[in-house]
């Protein structure tokens, strides 16, 4: 595709459920991020893979969050038993490969915990 | 780990006149500094970077300082325009021994542009 896409957009879920967050990276980009970014705030690292692989999840704040990509293309950000405080936007960017360092982002999910 | 920190938080200037936003890091090894352009409801969109071999950087109005010994790198911004009112973010690579890294964020700086 021609950017980074996220889906959904947004998404409202109850307190306790499991979410899921796709990314959709540039073809051709080995290099996939998450972040969170919350109101007023820049964004938070969360998890960075290099192909289908983890090279980086210092960010995830505790295991309720895990995140695949299985193909090394799309991602999946996935949520367990949501709570309150996960209410963000998580942004999606993607990286041509391990030397590359400009990232381009996704428009972001807006995740609501109600 | 690498950390940022971004002043100000809030900036408000006369269309026309200079905008500076200055960020200072901790991590000695990082080597790449770009700064982000985010509006309203949008996503982050790159303006400008700076690698640490380089002191300097300009693109039209835009233009980016590295300090290395003093760890600060600032953004400056010339002949403001009201669309140049947005929040922006610097940020520092963490890099894993050159083999990409993540980026780690300022806090952001909101700039107001008065016609």
């Amino acid at each position: 595709g021609a950017g980074v896409s996220q889906t959904p957009s947004n998404k409202v879920t109850e307190k306790g459920k499991y979410v899921e967050l796709r990314c959709d990276p540039i073809s051709g980009h080995t290099a996939l991020y998450w972040y969170r970014q919350s109101l007023g705030q820049g964004p938070e690292f969360l998890i960075y893979f290099q192909g289908t692989g983890a090279a980086d999840d210092s960010g995830l704040p505790n295991d309720r969050f895990f995140a695949v990509r299985p193909e090394g293309s799309v991602s999946t950000l996935k949520i367990q038993r949501t709570e309150r405080g996960d209410s963000a936007v998580y942004l999606c960017a993607s990286a041509p490969g391990p030397s590359s360092t400009e990232a381009f982002f996704g428009q972001g999910t807006r995740l609501t915990v109600v | 780990g690498e950390n940022v920190e971004q002043h100000p938080s809030t900036l408000s200037v006369q269309e026309g006149d200079s905008a500076v936003i200055k960020c200072t890091y901790s991590d000695s090894a990082s080597n790449y500094f770009p700064w982000y352009k985010q509006e309203l409801g949008k996503r982050p969109q790159l303006i400008i970077d700076i690698r640490s071999n380089v002191g300097e950087k300009k693109d039209q109005r835009i233009a980016v300082t590295l300090n290395k010994t003093a760890k600060h790198f600032s953004l400056h911004i010339t002949e403001t325009q009201p669309e140049d009112s947005a929040v922006y973010f610097c940020a520092a690579l963490d890099s894993i021994y050159n083999q990409g890294g993540k980026l780690i964020f300022g806090q952001g700086t909101e700039l107001s542009v008065k016609p």
